[in-house]
Order: C-alpha cells, then sequence, then structure tokens
C-alpha cells in the first residue's frame, strides 16, 4: 500500500529563514509526486510536482529515491508562504486514474 | 471557465437527516473526486468516477454514495448523517489525457452534523 508522512504537524520560521517541510513516502512502483498548497480557508493549488523539476514561488523539491523523500524547501520565507502544505502521491500507472494519496499535511507558519 | 465548482458553500444537518452535495466541472474532465478533509489526516478520498455512469470506492468511502450521470457532474450523498461526518468536502477532476493528470480542485463544502 502506498503512504505518505509529514512528520511536522506545525512549522514556524521567521520572515527571511529558511524553510524545510519534510515529505516521505513508501511506494514500490515508480511515484509521482506533487506538493499542494492550500491558503486559509481556500482551495488546494498544485504547487509543484517532481517530474517537471521546476522552482514556484521560491519553492523547490527534489525526489530522493533512495531515502522515499521529497522535501519541500526555500532559502528564504515570507509570511505570504503561510500556509497549509499537503505532499501527495501518484501512482504513474495507467490503471491509478489519478487518484492521489496525500500525507497529513504541515502547517508553515512565517513570522515577521 | 469556472473550474470546479461546488454547492452548498456551508451547511449544518442534524444526525439522521439526509443530503447531497453537488460538484461541477466546466473543463470537459473525465476523472472526478470527492475527499474528505480533516485535521491531522489530510484529504481522503472518498469514491472517484473515471466517466460517465462509473463509480468506485476510494479509501473512506462507508456512510457516502455518489453519481455521475452527467460527465460534468459528480453528486456525493449522505444517506443519514452522523456526527463523524463532520468535515470539509472537496471535490476535484482530473483529465485523462494529460500524461500525469493534474488534479483541480473546488472551493470546498465545509458540513456540521449536529
Amino acid at each position: 500500500a502506498q503512504r505518505v508522512t509529514q512528520p511536522e504537524k506545525l512549522l514556524s520560521v521567521f520572515k527571511g529563514a529558511p524553510v524545510e517541510l519534510k515529505c516521505n513516502y513508501s511506494y514500490s512502483g515508480s511515484p509521482e509526486l506533487f506538493w499542494y498548497v492550500q491558503y486559509s480557508r481556500q482551495r488546494l493549488q498544485l504547487l509543484l510536482r517532481h517530474i517537471s523539476r521546476e522552482s514556484i514561488k521560491g519553492f523547490t523539491a527534489d525526489l530522493n529515491k533512495g531515502e522515499t523523500s521529497f522535501h519541500l524547501k526555500k532559502p528564504f520565507a515570507q509570511e505570504e508562504d503561510s500556509a497549509m502544505y499537503y505532499c501527495a502521491l501518484s501512482n504513474a500507472g495507467g490503471t491509478s486514474y489519478g487518484k492521489l494519496t496525500f500525507g497529513q499535511g504541515t502547517i508553515l507558519t512565517v513570522h515577521p | 471557465n469556472a473550474g470546479v465548482t461546488q454547492t452548498p458553500k456551508f451547511r449544518v444537518l442534524k444526525t439522521g437527516q439526509s443530503m447531497t452535495l453537488l460538484c461541477a466541472q466546466d473543463m470537459n474532465h473525465e476523472y472526478m473526486y470527492w475527499y474528505r478533509q480533516d485535521p491531522g489526516m489530510g484529504l481522503r478520498l472518498i469514491h472517484y468516477s473515471v466517466g460517465e455512469g462509473t463509480t468506485a470506492k476510494g479509501e473512506v468511502p462507508d456512510g457516502y454514495n455518489v453519481s455521475r450521470l452527467k460527465k460534468q457532474n459528480f453528486l456525493l450523498g449522505l444517506e443519514s448523517a452522523a456526527p463523524s461526518q463532520t468535515s470539509v468536502y472537496f471535490c476535484a477532476s482530473s483529465s485523462r489525457l494529460a500524461g500525469v493528470p493534474l488534479q483541480y480542485f473546488g472551493p470546498g463544502t465545509r458540513l456540521t452534523v449536529t
């Protein structure tokens, strides 16, 4: 069974400090990993996905298959980054129908 | 494009009452999903649909039923609401044609069962 674990329920940093949100997964096949963000009382939005290897809003994430991790990083946090962050996994296979398995979420608070 | 919309935004039910949540998408997506969001649990898949007239169970289907009579709509029903179904419900859709289906989410429905 596939599983996504986000060990930190809450994470607080000060503005300008580096931030890292941890995500570990267990999956026997070839996974697709995503980070979704949910700002206060808003819908979930895709932040980034590992196959595109892009940087969105200064965030990056690298898939480490050896450590089965997909940690989200930003070198200088901003107050507007305060939100709930979800790591999610999808089976890359054709029968997955795009279903996502989500982690428990991490609430990031960036203090001024 | 409105994307994914959900009706209603808020609802309070008494135990035993029934209701239907409506999800609509205007992106011509084949796949649609219903999730519930609970503190410390993340989002959990309730039911999903891979096309009109087809539905399947997700991780936490008990107490819910779904229907997909039209491609653009996915309904989630609670036949006899229980306090344990107090949650925020999110609908999402994705395209079968995408290499890696990306899910687009609705704004959520906040349901309280007393």
